[in-house]
């Protein structure tokens, strides 16, 4: 079935450093990527999305482009702030298989 | 703001207890999603409707479970007799028609079974 796989956490970085997250995923067919947040003691919520291949999706300074080559849609920051700092979870939603698919998420800390 | 609302927040019950949780979805949204989020996991999909049809169960949704969503509105997902690893936290969200649309979720209804 599909699958969402991110780069395990916690993620610790220094405030205005480069962040990435990797996240690569298993669909048949041709999914749709998204990017969700959920800041401390609040419900999850989109970042970001994109829905077919070489789309970039950008929000709040992140990005993230869909590589259907690598099966890859990894979540850039240029420079991250203390506010940033939440738990971030990459998803894939097709038509062909388990409809929407969540990965495990990572947890950010940005320190000042 | 008319967000996405669930209720109750909170429910602790014993083993072997029926549960019902309520979710109220942003009114002109047709789809509307159950999944449930184990601590340090992503949420899990159960099911979801497309105005008051049910569309697709999850494999994770035993016979002890059941989803309404009557007249499209709200929806309410009952555990039957409830077992210790149905304690999680349950989300609702909803959406537009399309998978592509942005699902909003409510801020889920934690379970704990004793």
């Amino acid at each position: 079935g599909d699958s969402v796989t991110q780069m395990e956490g916690p993620v610790t970085l220094s405030e205005e450093a480069f962040l990435t997250i990797n996240c690569t995923y298993t669909a048949t067919g041709y999914p749709s990527l998204f990017w969700y947040v959920q800041y401390p003691g609040e419900g999850l919520q989109l970042l970001l999305k994109a829905t077919k291949a070489d789309d970039k999706g950008s929000n709040k300074g992140f990005e993230a482009t869909y590589r259907k080559e690598t099966t890859s849609f990894h979540l850039e920051k240029g420079s991250v702030q203390v506010s940033d700092s939440a738990v971030y979870f990459c998803a894939l939603s097709n038509v062909n298989g388990q409809n929407f698919v969540f990965g495990p998420g990572t947890r950010l800390s940005v320190l000042p | 703001d008319t967000g996405v609302s669930q209720d109750p927040r909170h429910k602790i019950t014993k083993r072997g207890q029926n549960v019902t949780f309520r979710c109220d979805p942003i009114s002109e949204h047709n789809r509307l999603y159950w999944y449930r989020q184990t601590l340090g996991q992503g949420p899990e999909f159960l099911t979801y409707f497309q105005n008051e049809a049910q569309l697709e169960k999850s494999r994770l949704l035993s016979d002890r479970f059941s989803a309404e969503r009557p007249k499209g509105s709200f929806s309410t997902l009952e555990i039957q007799r409830t077992e210790q690893g149905d304690s999680a936290m349950y989300l609702c969200a909803s959406s537009l028609s399309l998978l592509t649309d942005t699902q909003y979720f409510g801020p889920g209804t934690r379970l704990t079974v004793l």
